[in-house]
């Protein structure tokens, strides 16, 4: 089954960009993910489904500054004009017939 | 507007149960597949179970097999999740999530609130 793979944190300055990257095990280099932000104290967000010819669909409401794109076993999400709301722990997700779903272990972003 | 509004948590002794429900809105229930995801305190998320949108199919996280029974009433528009046998491990928040497929590739797109289930004595 897959798993996923993230930096535990990140940091980057007020009104920079960020690329956060969540990284499939070997032999699940094909598989699409998911990203979710979940801000200090609230509910998950989903953010965007990414596929691994780079292609994303984000999800409702989403700023254009959030994007995704895609190398290898690689999946990147990339935060521009970094908010103060942004900071936040981002998780990955894919889907799997057997696992049904796996998370990463979610990157703690801090906005500088 | 899609809404997900869990409720039924609380605290609950070991070996205790409690049952937890996510009434859903703003889109057609029976369509699609819905997930529990829970979170331990200052924890990641972890999956705990899925339902196929009629029912059908279901699939749960082993460390909760035999234990927790994910279930719908597609005319009340509503997820359950049966905890039995309660451990002090199953302490997290819990939250339904909707389950978003194309082409038999599916992720979640829409997260409840949560409600927060403490196992202690």
């Amino acid at each position: 089954q897959p798993v996923l793979t993230q930096s535990s944190s990140a940091s980057a300055s007020l009104g920079s960009s960020v690329k956060l990257t969540c990284t499939l095990s070997s032999g699940h280099s094909t598989y699409f993910v998911a990203w979710h932000q979940q801000q200090p104290g609230k509910a998950p967000r989903y953010l965007m489904k990414l596929k691994d010819s780079g292609s994303y669909n984000k999800g409702s409401g989403i700023p254009d500054r959030f994007s995704g794109s895609s190398s290898g076993a690689d999946r990147y999400l990339t935060i521009s004009n970094l908010q103060s709301e942004d900071e936040a722990d981002y998780y990955c997700e894919t889907w799997d017939t057997k696992t049904h779903v796996v998370f990463g272990e979610g990157t703690k972003l801090t906005v500088l | 507007q899609v809404q997900l509004v869990e409720s039924g948590g609380g605290v609950a002794q070991p070996g205790r149960s409690l049952r937890l429900s996510c009434a859903a809105s703003g889109f057609t229930f029976s369509s699609y597949g819905m997930h529990w995801v829970r979170q331990a305190p200052g924890k990641g998320l972890e999956w705990v179970a899925v339902i196929w949108s009629d029912g059908s199919n279901k699939y749960y996280l082993d460390s909760v097999k035999g234990r927790f029974t994910i279930s719908r009433d597609n005319s009340k528009n509503t997820l359950y999740l049966q905890m039995n046998s309660l451990r002090a491990e199953d302490t997290a928040i819990y939250y339904c999530a909707r389950v978003a497929c194309t082409n038999g590739v599916c992720h979640i797109d829409y997260w409840g609130q949560g409600t927060l289930v403490t196992v202690s004595s």
